[in-house]
């Protein structure tokens, strides 16, 4: 069975450019999470999707970062414009109900 | 709320000895908790998790951990390091009946000298 999958694996684009990264989940599994960490700080929460809605997006930096997941399938997250501070790793990880969340190899964005 | 503290961000050993990595939680509820190990250019990957089953938990690779609760910890063991031990670990909590948010501890990195 096939793990969760990101695309790209890196990226590196200039300050106000747009990114858009892509989490296809583990088959079957309704949540689907993203996790970021900038240079020097811990992993921190970003959004919950349940299928195709928004569970919690409590850690949704600003509205600069749009989550989706159309279909309740693979999500996309876009960065427009991006900004400096924005560079780090974006991890995506999913589950079945409550149980362990399996995440992916990550995406490195790099804004210059 | 919760919280992560991972007491060291480097920790060294030398290859047959063994490792330590200690962890302290804080939780207003009943906590799960895991160990996260992400090799060089991996993805993040469970290593074991406790909830609220057996305080002594067994891992992949010969690693466990003891959750006790007077202490607030969560220290992660392996009686005989190896070199592919190498890697990041995090420790992470979340609780049990609530938000599935995943709240990380900033990361020991572990490095094992022949």
């Amino acid at each position: 069975e096939a793990g969760v999958t990101q695309f790209p694996s890196h990226s590196v684009i200039e300050k106000g450019q747009t990114v858009t990264l892509r989490c296809d989940p583990i088959s079957g599994h309704d949540n689907l999470y993203w996790y970021r960490r900038v240079m020097g700080k811990e992993i921190k929460f970003l959004l919950h999707f349940v299928k195709e809605s928004k569970q919690d997006e409590s850690g949704m930096p600003n509205n600069r970062f749009l989550a989706e997941r159309t279909g309740g399938t693979y999500s996309t997250l876009k960065v427009q414009p991006a900004e400096l501070e924005d560079s780090g790793v974006y991890f995506c990880a999913s589950s079945q109900d409550k149980g362990t969340q399996y995440f992916g190899p990550g995406t490195r964005l790099l804004v210059l | 709320a919760q919280s992560v503290t991972q007491l060291d961000s480097h920790v060294s050993v030398s290859e047959g000895t063994p490792v330590l990595l200690r962890c302290n939680y804080s939780s207003s509820y009943s906590p799960s908790l895991f160990w996260y190990v992400q090799h060089p250019n991996k993805g993040l990957q469970l290593l074991l998790k406790y909830t609220s089953a057996a305080t002594l938990v067994k891992g992949i690779n010969g690693f466990e951990a003891e959750f006790k609760k007077s202490e607030t910890s969560f220290h992660l063991t392996k009686p005989s390091a190896h070199m592919s031990d190498a890697a990041e670990y995090f420790c992470v909590v979340t609780i049990i009946q609530g938000a599935q948010k995943l709240v990380f501890g900033q990361g020991t990195r572990l490095t094992i000298n022949p």
